[in-house]
């Protein structure tokens, strides 16, 4: 059935550090995907979105990289800092589900 | 503009008893959406509502339901809770011209004693 997932469940980051958060879909006919970011005691948040027909689209210190042919997404952070430390979600944007999220902690 | 508001933030029940709990969408936003979160289960979709009619349906037993009223406001109800249910409700609203891109709310705590 159509899912999306994330690879790991935590990632452990040096501030400064450049993070990677990986993240897999089944459905080939997702227009969109999206990225969201949960702090503790908060609603997930929009972060990024990529079209389906981009495969890479940049924001201030983050990067959406599409890959279609094995249905890979990921998220790229540029000099991680404290305040990045978060749960991040993809998702498929015209699924309303959410992978189980990836736990980003970053190290003083 | 106003972020999507959630009451009550917190909340504690016990078995058996139902609850209702309402979102109010950011202002001209017609969609709303109901989320389950839990430490195992992640964000679970519950229920899409959009001009008062339920657009989109998630995997959930019957007890769990919803309902918009005619200025976009949403409440969901969870009769016969279980302990189970203990989890963060989260409501989001999306507007016409970006329809994919929620705005989620802080969320209701839910705790089922």
């Amino acid at each position: 059935g159509e899912s999306v997932g994330l690879h790991l469940p935590t990632l452990s980051v040096q501030e400064g550090d450049n993070s990677i958060i990986n993240c897999a879909y089944s459905n080939s006919a997702s227009d969109y995907f999206i990225w969201y970011k949960q702090e503790s005691g908060k609603g997930p948040q929009f972060i990024i979105d990529i079209r389906s027909n981009m495969d890479k689209r940049q924001g201030q210190r983050v990067t959406v990289l599409l890959n279609k042919t094995v249905k890979h997404l990921s998220l790229q952070i540029a000099a991680t800092q404290p305040g990045d430390s978060a749960v991040y979600f993809c998702n498929a944007g015209n699924m309303l589900t959410f992978g189980g999220g990836t736990r980003l902690m970053v190290k003083p | 503009k106003a972020g999507v508001t959630q009451t009550p933030r917190y909340l504690i029940k016990t078995r058996g008893q139902q609850v209702t709990l309402s979102c109010s969408p950011i202002s001209g936003h017609r969609s709303v959406s109901w989320y389950q979160q839990t430490p195992g289960q992640g964000l679970q979709f519950l229920f899409e509502y959009f001009s008062e009619t339920q657009r989109n349906k998630g995997n959930f037993p019957g007890r769990f339901s919803g309902r918009q009223f005619s200025n976009s406001r949403s409440e969901m109800n969870v009769s016969t809770l279980e302990l189970g249910d203990s989890a963060l409700y989260l409501c989001a609203s999306s507007g016409v011209s970006s329809s994919y891109e929620q705005y989620f709310g802080p969320g209701t705590r839910l705790t089922v004693t």
